[in-house]
């Protein structure tokens, strides 16, 4: 089955500086990437995707980038806020019903 | 719409008690999820439904644990008899058919936090 890495596991950053979170995945005929973000008591939150016709995808100050050949993805996020600070997560499907998470990144942007 | 409701959000109960969680999908969603989510596995698929038919169970840990969905707004995931080791955050989400709308987005709820002692 879908085996998805994702790395690093925390991650500090000044506020304003980039972040990036990256994620590998191990079964080639996975074609949906979604990211999610959960905030401390809530659950998970899509804040973006891209499916495998598409190498790049941006919303704002958001972005995830595929490569298929590789098998991984990554999530950009530029200009970080205070209210970026939350655990993101990356998951993998061949269809949007039975999707694999990786193990979560705590991303903490100081002021 | 209220989003995906889940109860209790949090539940404290002894080794052996019978724990049921329950869920109530969006409207219209006609795929729910139950996820386990812990520090040392993350978050786990346990069993989905389409249709309120369940589809795939292959993440049920045991027999201990079971799901059930008898309508389309309403699920329970029980646990009997339960044990330390099942203490974790349950999710459930729900998706629509298909394409899944514009964006293919599972919803979760906001999660039940179960303490077993």
């Amino acid at each position: 089955g879908e085996n998805v890495e994702q790395h690093p596991s925390t991650l500090s950053v000044q506020e304003g500086d980039s972040a990036v979170i990256k994620c590998t995945y191990s079964d080639s005929a996975s074609n949906y990437f979604p990211w999610y973000k959960q905030e401390l008591g809530k659950g998970p939150q899509l804040i973006i995707d891209i499916r495998s016709n598409v190498g790049e995808k941006k919303d704002q100050r958001i972005a995830v980038t595929l490569n298929k050949t590789a098998k991984h993805f990554s999530l950009h996020i530029t200009e970080t806020q205070p209210e970026d600070s939350a655990v993101y997560f990356c998951a993998a499907s061949k269809s949007f019903q039975k999707l694999v998470f990786g193990t979560g990144t705590r991303l903490l942007v100081s002021p | 719409d209220a989003g995906v409701i889940q109860s209790p959000r949090h539940e404290v109960t002894e080794m052996g008690q019978e724990v049921t969680l329950r869920c109530k999908p969006i409207s219209g969603h006609n795929s729910l999820f139950w996820y386990r989510q812990t520090m040392m596995r993350g978050l786990e698929l346990l069993i989905y439904f389409n249709n309120n038919v369940p589809i795939d169970d292959s993440g049920m840990p045991e027999d201990r644990f079971s799901a059930k969905m008898p309508n389309a707004s309403f699920s329970t995931l029980k646990i009997q008899p339960s044990e330390p080791r099942d203490s974790a955050v349950y999710f459930c989400a729900s998706i629509q058919g298909g394409s899944g709308g514009a964006r293919g987005e599972l919803f979760f709820g906001e999660g039940s936090r179960l303490t077993v002692l």
